[in-house]
């Protein structure tokens, strides 16, 4: 199976908090990341947090990590339209340079 | 500053085929690494090149491959097509080991 797992999809409603959860199984993962990608395009970072962080908030945004459950989530509060996209949680590991092990994705749909 | 650029934004060619991707990092940028996105597959490691050499190598076919110029500048080469070679190939710029990843737009290869 995958190292890292996100479900597939997720729909709210406009201004709602959306959660999109990832676990991953490489406990010693250095950095996990979020990214974002619009239909036709490359691949947004969001945010990131380092592993021995629990917490980090930015703007709308944020990551809380679970070590011990190797779970990660992305809050999105006051969700938009504009947030529709796929998101996709990403892991670094110690002595693998800038390699990536990405999630497959989980489709968010935000609903007028 | 200039974002990641990787050009062409979109190929076509048949299968038997070569091809050279080219990705431009971000000024200042030592690392650029490269990934494969398909809707089976998903994002998947090809190879990263730091200083001209590279680091890390994916598990894909020695029809791929890669090099880095001292500038920085990156390409990737994939020969003799194949049908399940038509993918979104990614390119990713970091400053230096263990720091983000900034993704270009990528290259559309379909192989026909």
């Amino acid at each position: 199976g995958e190292d890292v797992e996100q479900s597939l999809f997720l729909s709210v409603r406009e201004g709602d908090s959306s959660v999109i959860n990832c676990t991953y199984t490489d406990s010693s993962s250095t950095y996990l990341y979020w990214y974002k990608q619009e239909p036709g395009a490359g691949l947004q970072l969001l945010t990131y947090i380092f592993s021995n962080m629990d917490m980090k908030q930015d703007q709308r945004l944020t990551v809380l990590l679970n070590k011990k459950d190797k779970h990660l989530s992305l809050r999105i509060a006051d969700t938009q339209t504009g947030d529709s996209a796929i998101y996709f949680c990403a892991e670094s590991r110690p002595n693998a340079g800038n390699m990536l092990t990405f999630g497959g994705g989980t489709r968010l749909m935000v609903k007028p | 500053k200039a974002g990641v650029t990787q050009t062409p934004r979109y190929l076509i060619k048949t299968r038997g085929q070569q091809v050279t991707l080219s990705c431009s990092p971000i000024s200042g940028h030592r690392s650029v690494s490269w990934y494969q996105q398909t809707p089976g597959q998903g994002l998947q490691f090809l190879f990263e090149y730091f200083s001209e050499t590279q680091r890390n190598k994916g598990n894909f076919p020695g029809r791929f491959s890669g090099r880095q110029f001292s500038n920085s500048r990156s390409e990737m080469n994939v020969s003799t097509l194949e049908l399940g070679d038509s993918a979104l190939y990614l390119c990713a710029s970091s400053f230096t080991v263990n720091t983000e990843a900034f993704f270009g737009q990528g290259t559309r290869l379909t192989v026909v």
